[in-house]
């Protein structure tokens, strides 16, 4: 079975400023991890997903995190939080085994405030 | 090309009656799921279609909640005799292959169903 944590319901930040959303993982076997964002009345989109080939992870607008299984951590990070980043922000984890290997669990969500 | 759609939008009905959510997902994703969101937390896995068949559907809760494929591209989620917990967010999500490593999941905007 697999859980995510998400350290941090709301988090705001200025403008300008380093985003951070924390996000810890439960997997009795290797993960794939991955970020999504939710804007208002929209479906979610995928920022990014850690899939083993490499540590640090890269995604859309900006956005990159870092799996590190020492601390069983897949954190969210953008150096320069721009007004339009403001939304709610989910982690997600899926077992690399096979059977139930596709579905998603997901944490409760982190949701970002940035301010002018 | 065109997202997943999902109809209706919203949905309002009383206790007791009876629901069906539809999901349109990208052309030629042979993989479709369905989560429940409920407000304030992260969606919560329902079920997961390999093409027409059910390949994972531990996450309905009872036997109120039942979905088809039969077609191998939109899927009905069927809720029977509906209860006021069963108010929530139900989303819907399509993948390309859905084997080995995860394929991307893209998501609908999700059905907002409210039962009175």
């Amino acid at each position: 079975a697999q859980s995510v944590t998400q350290l941090g319901s709301h988090v705001s930040v200025s403008e300008g400023a380093l985003v951070l959303l924390r996000c810890n993982y439960s997997s009795s076997v290797p993960p794939y991890l991955f970020w999504y964002v939710q804007y208002p009345n929209q479906g979610l989109q995928l920022l990014l997903k850690y899939t083993s080939a490499a540590t640090l992870v890269k995604g859309i607008n900006g956005f990159e995190a870092e799996f590190k299984k020492s601390e069983t951590s897949f954190h969210l990070t953008k150096p320069s939080a721009h007004m339009s980043d403001a939304a709610e922000y989910f982690c997600a984890v899926s077992a690399s085994s096979s059977g139930s290997a596709r579905q998603l669990t997901f944490g409760s969500g982190t949701q970002l405030t940035v301010l002018p | 090309g065109a997202g997943v759609s999902q109809t209706p939008s919203n949905k309002v009905t009383e206790k007791g009656k009876y629901v069906e959510l539809r999901c349109d997902p990208i052309s030629g994703h042979t993989a479709l799921y369905w989560y429940r969101q409920s407000l304030g937390q992260g969606p919560e896995f329902l079920i997961y279609f390999q093409g027409t068949g059910a390949a994972d559907d531990s996450g309905l809760p009872n036997d109120r909640f039942f979905a088809v494929r039969p077609e191998g591209s939109v899927s009905t989620l069927k809720i029977q005799r509906t209860e006021r917990g069963d108010s929530a967010v139900y989303l819907c999500a399509s993948s390309l292959i859905g084997r080995g490593v995860p394929d991307t999941q893209y998501f609908g905007p999700g059905t907002r169903l409210t039962v009175l």
